[in-house]
């Protein structure tokens, strides 16, 4: 059974700092990995999507990688702004259509 | 851009109700999914949708329906609403070449059953 841990739980840091969020998971037989963002009450943004056979897709600040051997993914925020705090979900897509979602990194970013 | 509307951000209804939740598409995409957040188990999927007319049990189906007449539209129906379904309902959309396209998730309906 496919099971997506991400560590830490939670993060705050200042502003300007890089940071890296981890996401992990058991089955490496995925279609792709794909990076959410949430913002309190409301629904996910799709960030990024790694497709199984790349390494790393980048979008303005954020870069994601993917590690299938290992079960790994890693996202990138460089340059970290207060706007950026929010939840972020990583979730990997099994089978099907199914996505299996992790629990999620809450990030603040203080001024 | 995608965009995935559900038609309430906020309902509140009784036990015993029948609970409809709707969510349009406007991408013409051929999937469709419903799933539940709850603090500490993360989003959940109900069920999904391959086609019009067509669905697929998820992982937490029990005391749920659905129903796909057309292809924009899915919609969630609790049939006997219980305390045990307040939650957060979201609903996503994707196109059929899952390898390399992503979900797309409306803003979320809170539901709270009194």
């Amino acid at each position: 059974k496919q099971e997506v841990t991400q560590i830490p739980a939670a993060l705050s840091v200042p502003e300007g700092e890089n940071l890296v969020l981890n996401c992990s998971f058991t089955d490496s037989a995925i279609y792709n990995l794909q990076w959410f963002r949430q913002d309190p009450g409301k629904g996910l943004t799709s960030l990024l999507l790694i497709q199984s056979s790349q390494r790393e897709q980048t979008s303005g600040r954020l870069n994601a990688s993917l590690d299938k051997s290992s079960g790994r993914s890693t996202l990138y925020i460089a340059a970290s702004q207060p706007g950026d705090s929010a939840t972020y979900l990583c979730a990997v897509r099994r089978g099907t259509d199914k996505l299996i979602f992790g629990t999620g990194t809450r990030l603040q970013v203080f001024p | 851009d995608v965009k995935v509307t559900q038609s309430s951000r906020y309902l509140v209804k009784r036990t015993g109700e029948k609970v409809f939740l709707e969510c349009v598409q406007d991408m013409d995409h051929e999937n469709m999914f419903w799933y539940r957040q709850d603090p500490g188990l993360g989003l959940r999927l109900i069920y999904f949708s391959y086609d019009v007319k067509m669905k697929e049990k998820g992982d937490i189906p029990e005391g749920y329906s659905v129903s796909r007449e057309k292809k924009e539209r899915f919609s969630l129906i609790l049939e006997s609403a219980s305390t045990n379904q307040t939650s957060m309902y979201l609903c996503a959309s994707s196109s059929r070449d899952i390898a390399i396209q992503p979900q797309h998730f409306g803003d979320g309906t809170r539901l709270s059953i009194l």
